[in-house]
């Protein structure tokens, strides 16, 4: 079975633009998340999708938001961005809610 | 909220030598992952413990959950330089919220020959 998989893998955006990472999870898993991964703030969970609906939200901006399609792929966007997203954004997958998660090799963004 | 400290920070190794890496949560874990991450890449899946006292393996590699479920260990044997790499701990709450998994800042691991 393929992994998960992350498009693109590297982004360079400017401020103030706003951007869209894209994750297609492992062929039947049903639940997606994503997480931004930073050295000051290490791993942090960003949201999770099931069933195309967000079901759990971490702690951030509402310029973060994301959806999930009817089969499991998913989007992040992050609107107005700042030098601070500069980031390494994870999506994982997982067979059903509170199963093992897999993790895709992640979307490198930088902005300027 | 579920804090998980990762010990040590760092780690140098010889190879071929034994180690062990530590993860203490502030709360009773739930579920408890291990991950390895090469730098700037995915994180593989090694291990998921939910029951105290769980112990499992893989090749050289096992990771053991304790009986009160509030900490768990890494232990590799006989380490290899394939083994470098950064080692996380995740762990979620309760059944809401199992899929949102919170991390230890991660242990780096460096194999010397």
């Amino acid at each position: 079975k393929a992994g998960v998989t992350q498009t693109p893998r590297y982004l360079i955006k400017t401020r103030g633009q706003q951007v869209t990472l894209s994750c297609s999870p492992i062929s039947g898993h049903r639940s997606v998340s994503w997480y931004q991964q930073t050295p000051g703030q290490g791993l942090q969970f960003l949201f999770e999708y099931f069933s195309e609906t967000q079901r759990n939200k971490g702690n951030f901006p509402g310029r973060f938001s994301g959806r999930q399609f009817s089969n499991s792929r998913s989007e992040m966007n992050v609107s107005t961005l700042e030098l601070g997203d500069s980031a390494l954004y994870l999506c994982a997958s997982s067979i059903n809610r509170g199963y093992e998660q897999y993790f895709g090799p992640g979307t490198r963004l930088t902005v300027t | 909220s579920q804090e998980l400290e990762q010990s040590p920070q760092s780690l140098i190794v010889q190879e071929g030598k034994n180690l062990t890496i530590n993860c203490t949560s502030s709360k009773t874990l739930y579920g408890l992952y291990w991950y390895k991450q090469k730098y700037g890449e995915g994180l593989i899946f090694l291990m998921m413990l939910q029951k105290g006292g769980e112990e499992k393996s893989h090749e050289k590699i096992t990771a053991k959950l304790d009986e009160k479920k509030q900490q768990s260990s890494l232990h590799i044997t006989a380490s290899q330089p394939s083994h470098a790499g950064i080692y996380l701990c995740g762990a979620h709450g309760d059944t809401g919220t199992a899929s949102k998994l919170t991390f230890g800042t991660g242990t780096r691991l460096q194999v010397t020959l």
